[in-house]
């Protein structure tokens, strides 16, 4: 079946370390990948997107790149700040489709 | 502009009770969806809405559950005979045009705690 799935958390790091959350889908088609963030007591909003494959979206320092071949849409930031901390969906839509599968979610800490 | 709005933020009721949960998307957003997060899950899709079209309801988990829009606009999810086990975080989201790239906007949630 369809699927997202992301690495467990919590992942705790400190200031100005490199992050990477990994994030693996299983789709029939060719799905839009999208990553969500949700701030400690806010709503997710989006984080960044992309939409065909090799595809880079970045926002804010993070970045990820659609991988058909591998099938991931891993998130990456040079250097994290605490202001970070937050847990961090990826999710699928599927083509011609409206439903969107989202992952389990990862908590990341980064601590001062 | 105003974002996507749910009401309540809190809700405590009895089991066997039933609830509705209101949410009012973003002015001229034809997409609307409903999401369930229970403690520690992630985001379970209940059921979408686009336009005039028949919803999408192949998310929801019982016949307990039951949602409309009106108007195209504002919507409320509904469930009867609340159970302990539907006590979670319901999110609305709304969206332009149902599109596979396009952005949702979340609502803050209703927190629903089914004692």
């Amino acid at each position: 079946g369809n699927s997202v799935t992301q690495m467990e958390g919590p992942v705790t790091l400190s200031e100005e370390a490199f992050l990477t959350i990994n994030c693996t889908y299983t789709a029939t088609g060719y799905p839009s990948l999208f990553w969500y963030v949700q701030y400690p007591g806010e709503g997710l909003q989006l984080l960044l997107k992309a939409t065909k494959a090799d595809d880079k979206g970045s926002n804010k320092g993070f970045e990820a790149t659609y991988r058909k071949e591998t099938t991931s849409f891993h998130l990456e930031k040079g250097s994290v700040q605490v202001s970070d901390s937050a847990v961090y969906f990826c999710a699928l839509t599927f083509t011609g489709g409206f439903k969107t599968i989202f992952g389990a979610g990862t908590r990341l800490f980064v601590k001062a | 502009g105003a974002g996507v709005s749910q009401s309540p933020s809190n809700k405590v009721t009895e089991k066997g009770k039933d609830v509705e949960l209101r949410c009012d998307p973003i002015s001229g957003h034809t997409a609307l969806y409903w999401y369930r997060q229970s403690l520690g899950q992630g985001l379970e899709f209940l059921i979408y809405f686009q336009g005039n079209s028949a919803p999408d309801k192949s998310g929801l988990p019982s016949d307990r559950f039951s949602a409309e829009r009106t108007g195209g606009s504002v919507s409320t999810l509904t469930i009867q005979r609340t159970q302990q086990e539907d006590s979670a975080v319901y999110l609305c989201a709304s969206s332009l045009v149902n599109d596979r790239g396009d952005e949702q906007f979340f609502g803050p949630g209703t927190r629903l705690t089914v004692l």
